[in-house]
């Protein structure tokens, strides 16, 4: 099956910190994504990529850097973290069918 | 306005019973439909896609959808307490490379 993991699982970090989520794929697909979820939002598209080098601005973009160094691997900077960034990160790869990470929890105190 | 609005926000149902969710979009260029469920503590996993109007049947699982009214629906029968989960429409114009999801509807099936 699949497969996406993701690092750190949980981090608390600061007003104004720096932080950097990572996500890796084993799937071989050429998609990948990074969304928040926020309940009665659901799932939102911050930035996805469809190759290594390759950066697409999703629908809430702002305070969020991405590279995409691999194939595989995927990350999500927050170089100047806020309280309203406070969520559940999710990565995901897809060949159509998406397949989900299990989720990065982040507060920004 | 959410590109991708789905009915209700939660939903009870005894186990055995018919769970129903209902989600439309406000936007034409979509065609591709899916439903994604997610388990508490974990991430999003695929149910169904759903590409052509009118029925798709897998086990438990009916999805409908209507192009022309931009609805698409999911229901599942002989619910089970394993059923309950965040169960997420997801819309895509491109065959799923950049998908928009709705903001989900909770299941809780009771024993």
């Amino acid at each position: 099956e699949a497969a996406v993991t993701q690092s750190p699982r949980n981090k608390v970090t600061v007003t104004g910190g720096n932080v950097t989520l990572s996500c890796r794929q084993t799937n071989s697909h050429n998609y990948m994504y990074w969304y928040r979820q926020d309940t009665g939002h659901g799932l939102r598209l911050i930035h996805y990529s469809y190759g290594a080098g390759n950066l697409q601005i999703g629908d809430v973009p702002d305070g969020y850097k991405a590279t995409r160094t691999t194939q595989e691997d995927f990350f999500l900077l927050l170089e100047l973290a806020s309280p309203s960034q406070t969520s559940l990160y999710f990565c995901a790869s897809s060949d159509a069918e998406q397949f989900f990470g299990p989720g990065t929890r982040l507060t920004v105190l | 306005q959410q590109k991708v609005q789905q009915s209700p926000e939660s939903l009870s149902v005894p186990e055995g019973g018919m769970a129903s969710f209902n989600c439309t979009s406000s936007d034409r260029n979509f065609q591709y439909f899916w439903w994604y469920r997610q388990h508490s503590g974990e991430g999003p996993k695929a149910l169904m896609s759903i590409f052509s109007d009118g029925d798709k049947k897998e086990g438990r699982f009916t999805a409908h959808l209507n192009k022309a009214s931009l609805h698409v629906s999911l229901h599942i029968r002989d619910s089970q307490p394993s059923d309950s989960a965040l169960y997420f429409c997801a819309a895509s114009e491109d065959g799923g490379y950049k998908v928009v999801f709705g903001s989900g509807t909770r299941l809780l099936v009771s024993p």
